[in-house]
C-alpha cells in the first residue's frame, strides 16, 4: 500500500450504532488530520495530531472521538450521530514542522447516517 | 462565515483552450494558497502553491495569479485536457508550514472534447 489509505470507503449507521472509520498512511509523516466534506460545503477540519498528540480541535461535537495510537494510524470512532453527519470524511497526513503545507489525502470513508 | 470562497460551482471548458479558476478570500492574514484536485472516488491531491511575496507560480501547464489588493488567486490551466476534468479547490492558510487550511467549496471543470 502507498500514501493515504482509509476504510471502509463506505458505511451506512443507525444513530444508535458505533462504528469507527480507519486511516493509515505509508509515506512516513508525523502529522495526521480529519476533514469532514458536507455536500456542496467546503472541507472543514476537524482534528489534527502530531506525532500522535492531538493539537488541534476544532469545535467537534464529542460524539466524534478521534484516536492516534501512532503516527502511521488514525481512527475517528463515531457514536451516536445525526443525520446531518452524513458527509465524506477525509484524512490527511503531511510532514510536522517545516513540511510546508502540502497534505496528503486519503480517498475519503462516505458516511451516511439514518 | 467562509473565508474562501470559489464562486463558480461549475465550468466548461473546450479542450486547447485555457481554463480559469478563481478564488477569492476575506482574511488578509492568510500569506499560502495551495489548489487541489479531486478526481471522483479519490482524495485531493496538491497541484500547485503560492506565497503572499509572489504574484505568479508556474509549473508546466498550470500557473496560479495571486492578486493581494483584490484578495484574489486564480489559477491557469493551458491547454485544457480532457484529464483536467476534476473538482479543484483552493485553500489558504496564515503561515508557511501551518497546518490549519481553510479551503473554498470547490469548482468542477469539465473540458469537453
Amino acid at each position: 500500500e502507498t500514501g493515504v489509505t482509509q476504510t471502509p470507503r463506505h458505511l451506512v449507521m443507525g444513530m444508535t450504532n458505533k462504528k469507527s472509520l480507519k486511516c493509515e498512511q505509508h509515506l512516513g509523516h508525523n502529522a495526521m488530520y480529519w476533514y469532514k466534506q458536507s455536500a456542496k460545503k467546503p472541507l472543514e477540519l476537524m482534528f489534527v495530531y502530531n506525532f500522535k498528540e492531538q493539537t488541534e480541535n476544532n469545535s467537534v461535537p464529542s460524539r466524534f472521538s478521534p484516536e492516534c495510537p501512532n503516527s502511521s494510524h488514525l481512527f475517528l470512532h463515531l457514536h451516536t450521530l445525526q443525520p446531518e453527519d452524513s458527509a465524506l470524511y477525509l484524512c490527511a497526513s503531511s510532514p510536522s514542522g517545516s513540511g510546508g503545507n502540502e497534505q496528503f489525502f486519503g480517498p475519503g470513508t462516505r458516511l451516511t447516517v439514518l | 462565515d467562509q473565508q474562501v470562497k470559489q464562486n463558480s460551482p461549475s465550468l466548461s471548458v473546450q479542450e486547447g483552450r485555457i481554463s480559469i479558476l478563481n478564488c477569492d478570500y476575506t482574511n488578509s492574514m492568510f500569506d499560502y494558497f495551495l489548489w487541489y484536485k479531486k478526481y471522483p472516488a479519490e482524495g485531493p491531491t496538491f497541484l500547485i502553491s503560492i506565497s503572499s511575496i509572489k504574484d505568479k507560480n508556474e509549473d508546466g501547464r498550470f500557473t496560479v495569479f495571486l492578486n493581494k489588493s483584490a484578495k484574489h488567486l486564480s489559477l491557469h490551466i493551458v491547454p485544457s485536457q480532457p484529464g483536467d476534468s476534476a473538482v479543484y479547490f483552493c485553500a489558504a492558510s496564515e503561515v508557511w508550514g501551518a497546518q490549519k487550511l481553510v479551503f473554498g467549496q470547490g469548482t468542477r471543470l469539465t473540458i469537453n472534447p
